[in-house]
């Protein structure tokens, strides 16, 4: 069955500098995963997902995450942090073994410092 | 403009009133879910349809019920409503499930006393 575990709980950065949240799945097909970023008091919004093409998918907000199979990661990166980043944000993934009924990671809360 | 609405935000009431939360979408999507999410846990998915009259359980389907009689409505019943479903609720639609972006509701906010 398919599974995403996001490594962190929380993660906390100063402006103007990398960000990195981390996201493991296991899936036994080709898995789809997607990125998804909560604001406070908020729905939920895509920022990015990979479908089996370019590994290196770009997003909104200049998020982009690379796929990587052997590593079986799907890691979510921005060069620089920005106060408007911090939010909650969820790791998903769907495939045909688990019907393509999507799989939600715990989330990971990103904190911005001035 | 494409949107997931849900009625009511929020909602405090007592234990064993029947409830419905009533979400609807406005993008011909085939796909509706249901999710609870509590802190620590993130979102879990109740209920989901595949479309009309197509409705299969979740992760955390006890105490509620769904029905989906139309393409873009897809109410959340609670026929009596515990503490333990103190949440935050959120709907979700899709083109089809899996490999196609979901779009969320604002979110409903329930208190059970």
């Amino acid at each position: 069955a398919q599974s995403v575990t996001q490594l962190d709980s929380h993660v906390s950065v100063s402006e103007g500098t990398p960000v990195l949240l981390r996201c493991n799945y296991s899936s036994s097909y080709s898995p789809s995963l997607f990125w998804y970023v909560q604001h406070p008091n908020k729905g939920l919004q895509l920022l990015l997902k990979y479908t089996s093409a370019a590994t290196l998918v770009k997003g909104i907000n200049g998020f982009e995450a690379e796929f990587k199979k052997s590593e079986t990661s799907f890691h979510l990166t921005k060069p620089s942090a920005h106060m408007s980043d911090a939010a909650e944000y969820f790791c998903v993934v769907s495939d045909r073994g688990g019907s393509y009924i999507p799989t939600f990671g715990r989330g990971t809360s990103l904190i911005v410092h001035p | 403009e494409a949107q997931v609405t849900q009625n009511p935000r929020y909602l405090i009431t007592v234990t064993g009133k029947k409830l419905t939360v009533t979400c609807s979408q406005n993008m011909n999507h085939e796909y509706m879910s249901w999710y609870r999410q509590d802190p620590g846990l993130g979102l879990r998915q109740i209920y989901y349809s595949m479309n009309v009259e197509v409705t299969d359980k979740g992760d955390v389907p006890e105490g509620y019920k769904v029905s989906r009689k139309e393409k873009r409505n897809f109410p959340l019943i609670l026929e009596s409503p515990s503490p333990n479903q103190t949440s935050l609720y959120f709907c979700a639609s899709s083109l089809n499930s899996g490999t196609y972006e979901q779009y969320f509701g604002p979110g409903t906010r329930l208190t059970v006393t």
